[in-house]
């Protein structure tokens, strides 16, 4: 099936910094990505859409300017928390649709998932 | 999109056949049903797709009644492998933003030797 690969898989960073997450689609093209967020024992959230060649489409209160997302190619999509605090903390999940000739499927694959932990 | 319900936990031994229910009362017309299950530190993984009646696939079975307003997810003989949490999705997957899927809060199923 359809691969979706997330890096870093696990990031560590002091409060103030910016940490960038990737999405790649590896085999497969992806006009859109998603981003969800998962706190421990709880569901996953989703935070935006991102898409390709266009600016990304955030869910209700998710800061676009704290949670940049960009989508400039095809098969990447990059998540970058600016400024994280420890409550940015959490296991950052990534998906992508697999579209076959010009039709979605409707199949989701996700990445493996960032843990993102501040200090 | 539609809101789905599903039971918090649900506990099983190895062998046995689990079914989940889901309820979504208010799916729409083009609305499909999809669970997904997810291990510990790990993404979503799909398991099964339906529109209306029933689905076989090599992992598990969908059954959808006629009103469609609720989904069952059966897993056969299941292993203590199968200990995951099972989400029940719904929406209109036929394209672009559309794909956007609301996760609930999902079934934890703890399968016991």
């Amino acid at each position: 099936g359809a691969v979706v690969s997330q890096h870093p898989s696990r990031v560590i960073c002091k409060s103030g910094t910016s940490v960038k997450i990737e999405c790649r689609s590896l085999d497969f093209q992806a006009t859109t990505m998603f981003w969800y967020r998962q706190f421990p024992k709880q569901s996953l959230m989703l935070m935006a859409t991102s898409n390709e060649g266009s600016k990304a489409t955030y869910e209700q209160g998710v800061e676009k300017d704290k949670f940049l997302i960009n989508h400039a190619s095809l098969t990447l999509s990059t998540l970058t928390v600016t400024s994280a605090h420890p409550e940015d903390s959490s296991f950052y999940i990534c998906s992508a649709g697999l579209t076959v000739q010009g039709r979605v499927t409707g199949e989701l694959f996700f990445g493996e998932g960032s843990r993102l932990t501040v200090l | 999109l539609a809101k789905t319900t599903q039971p918090i936990s649900m506990d099983s031994y190895e062998g046995q056949e689990v079914n989940i229910t889901c309820s979504h009362n208010n799916i729409a017309t083009n609305d499909y049903i999809t669970w997904y299950q997810q291990f510990p530190s790990q993404g979503p993984r799909f398991i099964i797709q339906g529109y209306k009646t029933k689905v076989t696939n090599e992992v598990a079975s969908l059954f959808i009644p006629a009103d469609r307003k609720s989904s069952t997810l059966s897993l056969p003989r299941v292993s203590l492998s199968d200990t995951a949490v099972y989400y029940c999705l719904v929406g209109d997957i036929r394209g672009g933003a559309t794909n956007k899927l609301i996760f609930g809060t999902g079934t934890l199923l703890a399968v016991q030797p």
